[in-house]
């Protein structure tokens, strides 16, 4: 357990639909960063967050966006869905400089 | 830009050794990761390079040349429980950006 939790799981939805997925940091860590992951392909940037604030922002698609929270938890909202965003999301956290990112079990998003 | 490269697949045979290269070439950077990931399943962290050299972990270990844009993972005594992607990763300022990872199968 890396102590990042990301609910849900799993999630079918519709095309054109939106949908929020959530992720708890590990306790302490300021930083969260989203990840897409497709099918057999490598894990995609997408945003990063430190305390609050938007730090770096990768390949993210204007119909996604974020946020992170006072209690430091994180959202990333996808809207406009389409067949292609169908994928893994991951997401991880940071605690110092030199850390290493803790990665979430990730949220299965199958559009249809 | 970013650009980070490692080779799509290898296969390797239990009990022997395989290197694993990444090469990258980025704005930044503030280090080197590797991951190990399973189907399906989160990537662990494996190893930890910010200066030059050779970091040994168990079985595991990783290697970086800054001047050459160069890293690698070296697998010992491979297991078949080893069979996964490997994800190089280069910390540029405050992102993380991941390669596409070599998948790697062992076989008996």
């Amino acid at each position: 357990d890396s102590g990042v939790t990301q609910t849900p799981k799993h999630l079918i939805t519709a095309t054109g639909q939106r949908v929020t997925l959530r992720c708890s940091p590990r306790s302490g860590d300021l930083s969260v960063y989203w990840y897409q992951q497709s099918l057999d392909q490598g894990l995609q940037f997408l945003i990063q967050y430190y305390n609050g604030e938007e730090r770096a922002k990768g390949n993210i698609l204007e119909r996604f966006s974020a946020q992170q929270f006072p209690d430091l938890h994180s959202e990333l909202n996808l809207s406009s869905l389409e067949l292609g965003d169908s994928a893994l999301y991951f997401c991880a956290s940071r605690g110092g400089v030199d850390t290493e990112a803790f990665f979430g079990q990730g949220t299965r998003l199958t559009v249809v | 830009g970013q650009n980070i490269d490692q080779p799509t697949e290898m296969t390797a045979t239990e009990g022997a050794i395989v290197q694993i290269n990444c090469t990258y070439q980025t704005s930044g950077f503030n280090g080197l990761f590797w991951y190990q990931q399973h189907a399906g399943e989160a990537p662990t962290f494996l190893s930890y390079n910010v200066l030059d050299g050779l970091e040994e972990k168990g079985r595991f270990s990783s290697f970086l040349s800054r001047s050459k844009g160069y890293s690698y993972l070296l697998l010992k005594e491979l297991q078949m429980k080893d069979s996964a992607s490997y994800l190089c990763a280069v910390k540029d300022t405050d992102k993380l950006i991941f390669g596409t990872g070599t998948r790697l199968q062992v076989f008996p």
